[in-house]
Protein backbone atom coordinates (compact mmCIF):
# COMPACT_ATOMS: atom_id res chain seq x y z
CA UNK A 1 0.00 0.00 0.00
CA UNK A 2 0.59 3.36 -0.05
CA UNK A 3 3.39 4.85 2.69
CA UNK A 4 5.59 7.42 3.94
CA UNK A 5 8.66 7.10 6.09
CA UNK A 6 10.30 10.01 7.75
CA UNK A 7 13.41 8.82 9.94
CA UNK A 8 14.46 11.98 12.34
CA UNK A 9 11.99 12.23 14.95
CA UNK A 10 13.71 15.89 16.39
CA UNK A 11 16.47 18.07 14.68
CA UNK A 12 18.21 20.45 17.22
CA UNK A 13 20.06 23.32 14.66
CA UNK A 14 21.57 26.79 15.53
CA UNK A 15 20.59 29.32 13.45
CA UNK A 16 21.67 29.69 10.08
CA UNK A 17 23.00 26.53 9.72
CA UNK A 18 21.59 23.70 6.85
CA UNK A 19 18.75 21.62 7.70
CA UNK A 20 17.92 18.53 5.69
CA UNK A 21 14.78 15.90 6.60
CA UNK A 22 14.55 12.29 4.96
CA UNK A 23 11.65 11.08 3.22
CA UNK A 24 11.14 8.44 1.15
CA UNK A 25 7.44 6.75 -0.06
CA UNK A 26 5.92 3.87 -1.81
CA UNK A 27 3.35 4.03 -3.75
CA UNK A 28 2.07 3.01 -7.54
CA UNK A 29 1.26 5.13 -10.13
CA UNK A 30 2.62 8.92 -10.14
CA UNK A 31 2.16 10.31 -6.40
CA UNK A 32 1.83 14.07 -5.39
CA UNK A 33 3.98 14.43 -2.75
CA UNK A 34 3.65 17.32 -0.16
CA UNK A 35 5.47 18.57 2.93
CA UNK A 36 2.79 20.13 5.64
CA UNK A 37 4.66 22.51 8.53
CA UNK A 38 2.80 22.67 11.94
CA UNK A 39 3.82 25.60 14.11
CA UNK A 40 2.90 25.32 18.23
CA UNK A 41 -0.98 25.58 19.00
CA UNK A 42 -1.80 25.32 14.93
CA UNK A 43 -2.84 23.02 12.32
CA UNK A 44 -0.61 21.57 9.64
CA UNK A 45 -0.39 23.69 6.97
CA UNK A 46 1.13 23.23 3.43
CA UNK A 47 4.62 24.26 2.84
CA UNK A 48 5.12 22.72 -0.32
CA UNK A 49 3.99 20.19 -3.39
CA UNK A 50 5.44 18.64 -6.26
CA UNK A 51 3.11 16.85 -9.05
CA UNK A 52 6.10 15.82 -11.10
CA UNK A 53 9.12 13.68 -11.13
CA UNK A 54 12.15 15.38 -11.09
CA UNK A 55 10.20 18.42 -10.13
CA UNK A 56 11.34 20.72 -7.50
CA UNK A 57 8.68 22.75 -4.95
CA UNK A 58 10.09 25.42 -3.12
CA UNK A 59 8.50 27.92 -0.45
CA UNK A 60 9.95 30.86 2.23
CA UNK A 61 13.30 29.25 1.29
CA UNK A 62 12.29 25.78 1.57
CA UNK A 63 13.06 22.81 -1.11
CA UNK A 64 12.29 19.39 -1.68
CA UNK A 65 13.08 17.46 -5.25
CA UNK A 66 11.02 14.73 -6.15
CA UNK A 67 12.84 11.78 -6.96
CA UNK A 68 11.36 8.88 -8.26
CA UNK A 69 13.97 6.73 -8.60
CA UNK A 70 14.98 6.63 -5.29
CA UNK A 71 11.72 7.29 -4.23
CA UNK A 72 12.67 9.91 -2.00
CA UNK A 73 11.39 13.70 -1.03
CA UNK A 74 14.04 15.23 0.67
CA UNK A 75 13.38 18.57 2.77
CA UNK A 76 15.96 21.37 2.68
CA UNK A 77 17.03 24.75 3.92
CA UNK A 78 20.43 26.33 3.29
CA UNK A 79 19.86 28.45 6.49
CA UNK A 80 17.53 27.84 9.41
CA UNK A 81 15.84 30.83 11.23
CA UNK A 82 14.45 30.32 15.15
CA UNK A 83 10.70 30.96 13.39
CA UNK A 84 11.33 27.76 11.59
CA UNK A 85 10.92 25.89 14.77
CA UNK A 86 8.04 23.47 13.84
CA UNK A 87 6.92 19.84 12.94
CA UNK A 88 7.17 19.12 9.39
CA UNK A 89 5.62 16.18 7.87
CA UNK A 90 6.18 14.56 4.45
CA UNK A 91 3.01 13.56 2.72
CA UNK A 92 1.79 11.63 0.50
CA UNK A 93 -1.27 12.30 -1.67
CA UNK A 94 -3.43 9.07 -1.46
CA UNK A 95 -4.26 7.34 -4.67
CA UNK A 96 -5.67 6.56 -6.99
CA UNK A 97 -8.41 9.34 -7.12
CA UNK A 98 -8.27 12.89 -6.22
CA UNK A 99 -10.19 12.44 -3.01
CA UNK A 100 -7.52 14.81 -0.85
CA UNK A 101 -6.74 11.96 1.71
CA UNK A 102 -3.13 12.57 2.80
CA UNK A 103 -1.02 9.81 4.13
CA UNK A 104 1.09 11.56 6.77
CA UNK A 105 4.79 10.53 8.19
CA UNK A 106 5.80 10.80 11.44
CA UNK A 107 7.37 14.12 11.60
CA UNK A 108 10.20 15.95 12.56
CA UNK A 109 10.11 18.28 15.18
CA UNK A 110 12.87 20.79 14.43
CA UNK A 111 14.29 23.71 17.26
CA UNK A 112 16.60 25.97 15.95
CA UNK A 113 18.31 27.60 19.10
CA UNK A 114 19.37 31.49 18.79
CA UNK B 1 -10.82 33.75 5.21
CA UNK B 2 -8.60 30.42 4.81
CA UNK B 3 -9.43 28.63 8.22
CA UNK B 4 -10.96 25.80 9.55
CA UNK B 5 -12.68 26.32 13.09
CA UNK B 6 -12.42 23.35 15.06
CA UNK B 7 -14.81 23.64 18.76
CA UNK B 8 -13.86 22.63 21.38
CA UNK B 9 -9.83 22.98 21.52
CA UNK B 10 -9.96 20.73 24.46
CA UNK B 11 -12.73 18.25 25.60
CA UNK B 12 -12.77 16.07 28.55
CA UNK B 13 -14.56 12.94 28.51
CA UNK B 14 -15.67 10.00 30.77
CA UNK B 15 -14.91 6.14 29.84
CA UNK B 16 -17.83 5.26 28.24
CA UNK B 17 -19.89 8.82 27.88
CA UNK B 18 -20.38 9.78 24.40
CA UNK B 19 -18.18 12.70 22.65
CA UNK B 20 -19.08 15.09 19.92
CA UNK B 21 -16.77 17.58 18.04
CA UNK B 22 -17.62 20.19 15.52
CA UNK B 23 -15.87 21.50 12.92
CA UNK B 24 -16.79 24.53 10.33
CA UNK B 25 -15.28 25.92 7.04
CA UNK B 26 -16.36 29.14 5.38
CA UNK B 27 -14.05 28.31 2.13
CA UNK B 28 -17.38 26.37 0.29
CA UNK B 29 -15.03 23.00 0.08
CA UNK B 30 -17.20 20.21 -1.38
CA UNK B 31 -15.19 17.56 1.29
CA UNK B 32 -14.14 17.81 4.46
CA UNK B 33 -12.05 15.30 6.48
CA UNK B 34 -11.50 14.20 10.44
CA UNK B 35 -7.61 12.83 11.29
CA UNK B 36 -7.00 11.27 14.54
CA UNK B 37 -3.33 12.25 15.71
CA UNK B 38 -1.87 10.34 18.48
CA UNK B 39 1.91 11.28 20.37
CA UNK B 40 4.50 9.43 17.96
CA UNK B 41 2.06 8.62 15.26
CA UNK B 42 1.48 9.83 12.20
CA UNK B 43 -1.89 11.65 12.21
CA UNK B 44 -4.42 9.02 10.29
CA UNK B 45 -7.64 9.69 8.26
CA UNK B 46 -11.10 8.56 10.19
CA UNK B 47 -13.22 9.37 7.72
CA UNK B 48 -14.42 12.04 5.07
CA UNK B 49 -17.20 13.70 3.54
CA UNK B 50 -17.12 14.44 -0.22
CA UNK B 51 -20.24 17.07 -0.49
CA UNK B 52 -22.40 14.30 1.37
CA UNK B 53 -21.54 10.90 0.75
CA UNK B 54 -19.82 9.57 3.91
CA UNK B 55 -16.32 7.06 3.64
CA UNK B 56 -15.06 6.06 6.35
CA UNK B 57 -12.04 4.33 6.97
CA UNK B 58 -11.79 0.60 7.10
CA UNK B 59 -10.15 -0.28 10.33
CA UNK B 60 -12.20 2.56 11.66
CA UNK B 61 -15.30 2.33 10.53
CA UNK B 62 -17.05 1.26 13.48
CA UNK B 63 -15.86 3.36 15.59
CA UNK B 64 -16.42 6.55 14.98
CA UNK B 65 -19.71 8.71 12.94
CA UNK B 66 -20.21 11.65 11.52
CA UNK B 67 -22.66 13.96 9.79
CA UNK B 68 -22.38 16.93 7.80
CA UNK B 69 -25.71 19.18 7.84
CA UNK B 70 -24.37 21.69 5.38
CA UNK B 71 -21.62 22.33 3.52
CA UNK B 72 -19.86 24.01 6.15
CA UNK B 73 -20.25 22.30 8.95
CA UNK B 74 -19.28 18.77 10.05
CA UNK B 75 -18.90 16.55 13.23
CA UNK B 76 -17.12 14.00 14.55
CA UNK B 77 -19.36 11.66 16.80
CA UNK B 78 -18.23 8.90 19.73
CA UNK B 79 -20.80 6.81 20.84
CA UNK B 80 -18.89 5.47 24.11
CA UNK B 81 -15.24 7.00 24.79
CA UNK B 82 -12.98 4.58 25.88
CA UNK B 83 -9.51 5.47 26.44
CA UNK B 84 -7.70 4.69 23.75
CA UNK B 85 -9.63 7.89 22.08
CA UNK B 86 -7.32 10.33 23.58
CA UNK B 87 -5.76 11.77 21.12
CA UNK B 88 -6.08 15.35 18.93
CA UNK B 89 -8.58 15.26 16.25
CA UNK B 90 -7.91 17.48 13.12
CA UNK B 91 -10.36 18.53 10.63
CA UNK B 92 -9.24 19.57 7.60
CA UNK B 93 -11.10 20.97 4.17
CA UNK B 94 -10.52 21.21 0.56
CA UNK B 95 -11.96 21.41 -2.87
CA UNK B 96 -11.41 18.17 -4.55
CA UNK B 97 -10.62 16.98 -7.85
CA UNK B 98 -7.56 18.75 -8.35
CA UNK B 99 -4.58 16.96 -8.34
CA UNK B 100 -2.60 18.13 -5.61
CA UNK B 101 -5.65 20.51 -4.50
CA UNK B 102 -4.39 22.32 -0.79
CA UNK B 103 -5.86 20.32 2.25
CA UNK B 104 -6.75 23.19 4.45
CA UNK B 105 -6.58 22.15 8.84
CA UNK B 106 -8.01 23.62 11.97
CA UNK B 107 -6.01 23.68 15.35
CA UNK B 108 -7.28 20.41 16.26
CA UNK B 109 -9.69 19.48 19.66
CA UNK B 110 -7.35 17.80 22.20
CA UNK B 111 -9.71 14.84 23.70
CA UNK B 112 -8.67 12.97 26.52
CA UNK B 113 -10.41 10.22 28.00
CA UNK B 114 -10.71 9.53 31.61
Amino acid sequence: GNSVTQMQGQVTLSEEEFLFINCTYSTTGYPTLFWYVQYPGEGPQLLLKVTTANNKGSSRGFEATYDKGTTSFHLQKASVQESDSAVYYCVLGDQPGNTGKLIFGLGTTLQVQP
Amino acid sequence: DTTVKQNPRYKLARVGKPVNLICSQTMNHDTMYWYQKKPNQAPKLLLFYYDKILNREADTFEKFQSSRPNNSFCSLYIGSAGLEYSAMYLCASSSRGRRGTEVFFGKGTRLTVV
